[in-house]
């Protein structure tokens, strides 16, 4: 299993402005996903960060707005860009357990950050 | 496109009875279904992982079945505890794929 950690674990932001979340893994992973949680919402995948390339966005998300490091295999970071009340929600950076031979692999969570643009 | 369909209203039921939720996916083939418990403030935490070619896996209290033919999946816990009160998931996934997550149903287990 993996532990994660994620800094800040809250934050009130005022519009306009933007807000880096890191993300800490305790084990070395390839891949690192960060998702937003509306509030009664599922998980919607922001995209998927390997280290040493770019990161993978899905529809509705870029890279302009959402900007992503991932500097070595323990470690990533999203920044939120020019916020707006829109962007309000839970943040949380996952990873796989890539133990599992067969596939289906099950996804660890950080605690997630939840942001409040006013 | 695809969908996941959880019930969106809360589960209360009475502590020491059998919980079931449903997962119901159309537009979709998953290779296997996952279930997660998430509690306020916290990510989710994986629970149990069934394949296509399983008809039912159980865990300790925990049974989760995968109809196929359905496009369903319920997850069954018995002997309920208030501890057990929580969101869970569910997520079909095809290997390759990301996971999708279904937004989830609150359980309410009362003593």
């Amino acid at each position: 299993s993996a532990v994660i950690s994620q800094k800040p674990s809250r934050d009130i932001c005022q519009r306009g402005t933007s807000l880096t979340i890191q993300c800490q893994v305790d084990s070395q992973v390839t891949m690192m996903f960060w998702y937003r949680q509306q509030p009664g919402q599922s998980l919607t995948l922001i995209a998927t960060a390997n280290q040493g390339s770019e990161a993978t966005y899905e529809s509705g998300f870029v890279i302009d707005k959402f900007p992503i490091s991932r500097p070595n295999l323990t470690f990533s970071t999203l920044t939120v860009s020019n916020m707006s009340p829109e962007d309000s929600s839970i943040y949380l950076c996952s990873v796989e357990d890539r133990q599992t031979v067969s596939g289906g692999y099950e996804q660890y969570f950080g605690p997630g950050t939840r942001l409040t643009v006013t | 496109s695809q969908k996941i369909e959880q019930n969106s209203e809360a589960l209360n039921i009475q502590e020491g009875k059998t919980a079931t939720l449903t997962c119901n996916y159309t537009n979709y083939s998953p290779a296997y279904l996952q279930w997660y418990r998430q509690d306020p403030g916290r990510g989710p935490v994986f629970l149990l992982l069934i394949r296509e070619n399983e008809k039912e896996k159980r865990k300790e209290r925990l049974k989760v079945t995968f109809d196929t033919t359905l496009k369903q999946s319920l997850f069954h816990i018995t002997a309920s505890q208030p501890a057990d009160s929580a969101t869970y998931l569910c997520a079909p996934g095809e290997y390759g794929n990301k996971l999708v997550f279904g937004a989830g149903t609150i359980l309410r287990v009362k003593s």
